[in-house]
């Protein structure tokens, strides 16, 4: 079935680095790959998202990148601050017969920004 | 405009008990996905329906059956509650397939003793 690889596990770097955190995805026909960040207790929030059309997206000290080839998606932040701290998750939209389709999340990765 | 409402969202059950998680949303989403997320194991699919009148199943769900009554409405039934079904569980929806936006529910914390 359709899975979804994501690592580290954990990230910890100090306040003003970058995280890069990195995810596969096995279904060929994914064409939707959106980022989540989960704060203790709350609901996935959308960060950021990418479309298979395209290689790379960005938004403030956010960036996605895409290689559907070797079918890898990576988050970058850059300049982290302590309000990063959370739980990240990559997902990948997979495609089903007519109009169907289900959103396969990877396992995360609790990043912690050290002041 | 509530986005994506779910209840209850708290609920301690004894293993055998029943209940019914209910989710309603009103952004007139057609695709409607209810996940549980373990310590370490991210969010796993249990159900979708991708229209009104249909559901299928996702990664794990035996344990749970569901319900899409309506557009607005698509509901997660625990026919006899196991102390591996203790999770949160959140249900999100999305306006049609295919990459948009999907939003999520703010959760049920549900305990099975």
């Amino acid at each position: 079935g359709e899975n979804v690889e994501q690592h580290p596990s954990t990230l910890s770097v100090q306040e003003g680095d970058s995280a890069v955190i990195k995810c596969t995805y096995s279904d060929s026909a994914s064409n939707y790959f959106p980022w989540y960040k989960q704060e203790l207790g709350k609901r996935p929030q959308l960060i950021i998202d990418i479309r298979s059309n395209v290689g790379e997206k960005k938004d403030q000290r956010i960036a996605v990148t895409l290689n559907k080839t070797a079918k890898h998606f990576s988050l970058h932040i850059t300049e982290t601050q302590p309000e990063d701290s959370a739980v990240y998750f990559c997902a990948a939209f997979s495609s089903g017969r007519g109009n169907t389709g289900k959103l396969i999340f990877g396992q995360g990765t609790t990043l912690q920004v050290k002041p | 405009n509530a986005g994506v409402t779910q209840t209850p969202k708290f609920q301690v059950l004894k293993t055998g008990q029943s209940m019914t998680l209910q989710c309603a949303q009103d952004m007139n989403h057609n695709s409607m996905y209810w996940y549980r997320q373990d310590p370490g194991m991210g969010l796993r699919l249990i159900y979708y329906s991708a229209s009104e009148g249909t559901t299928d199943k996702g990664e794990v769900p035996n344990g749970y059956n569901v319900s899409r009554l309506n557009k607005r409405e698509f509901s997660l039934r625990l026919e006899s509650a196991a102390p591996s079904q203790t999770s949160v569980y959140f249900c999100a929806s999305t306006g049609i397939w295919g990459g948009n936006t999907i939003y999520f529910g703010e959760g049920s914390w549900l305990t099975v003793v």
